[in-house]
């Protein structure tokens, strides 16, 4: 059983561009959450998924982020024109509709730097 | 909103001592939550507590949760430099999954 995955690891960008992070859920796993971390706080809620549906997303997620999961399988996080204050680890979390007590389970997280 | 509050937010202490870490909050939740990261990585999940007034004990680790289940705790018990890390406690409610995250206690245990 492997556990939740995302891509790449670390991304180095130059503010203005546009990036692209994956997560890959625990493969049984039909919700699908993204958090935003900053250095020192705990994650922020920024969306999440039951299959393919995206079912909430936060006001943090401003109208320069978007995400998707096609398939109900992986997802991915694209913010467009990036800004110093998009600095942060992006992390993704997966769980099973039904499990008690709304476990989740995250992966290692994106690192994003925006320079 | 809900929010939590962790304390303390740092802790500095010398192997073999004991600590507790709190997570407070006005709101109820369901669940509640507490992982453990280390740099660079993503939250590992410790424990679950559900019930008020519940403790769990993970070897040396032992999570309470409150009658009330607005607040819980953690105690570490002959803390160990690899308990070293940053706790985080994390409210759930409702069917939608959602993560109410504290702010974290950065914990550092000296050999």
């Amino acid at each position: 059983d492997t556990g939740v995955s995302q891509n790449p690891r670390h991304k180095i960008t130059k503010r203005g561009q546009n990036v692209t992070f994956r997560c890959d859920p625990i493969s049984e796993h039909n919700r699908l959450y993204w958090y935003r971390q900053t250095l020192g706080q705990g994650p922020e809620f920024l969306t999440y998924f039951q299959n393919e549906a995206q079912l909430e997303k936060s006001r943090l997620l401003s109208d320069r982020f978007s995400a998707e999961r096609p398939k109900g399988s992986f997802s991915t996080l694209e913010i467009q024109r990036t800004e110093q204050g998009d600095s942060a680890m992006y992390l993704c979390a997966s769980s099973l509709q039904g499990t008690p007590f709304l476990e989740q389970y995250f992966g290692p997280g994106t690192r994003l730097t925006v320079t | 909103t809900q929010l939590l509050e962790q304390s303390p937010q740092f802790l500095s202490i010398q192997e073999g001592e004991n600590l507790t870490v709190y997570c407070n909050s006005s709101s109820v939740f369901s669940s509640l939550q507490w992982y453990r990261q280390e740099p660079g990585e993503g939250p590992v999940l410790l424990v679950t507590v559900v019930t008020g007034g519940e403790v769990k004990k993970l070897k040396r680790l032992t999570f309470q949760f409150g009658d009330a289940r607005k607040d819980s705790s953690l105690h570490i018990t002959a803390a160990q430099p690899g308990d070293t890390g940053l706790y985080l406690c994390a409210g759930g409610s409702g069917n939608t999954g959602k993560l109410i995250f504290g702010q974290g206690t950065t914990l550092q245990v000296k050999p």
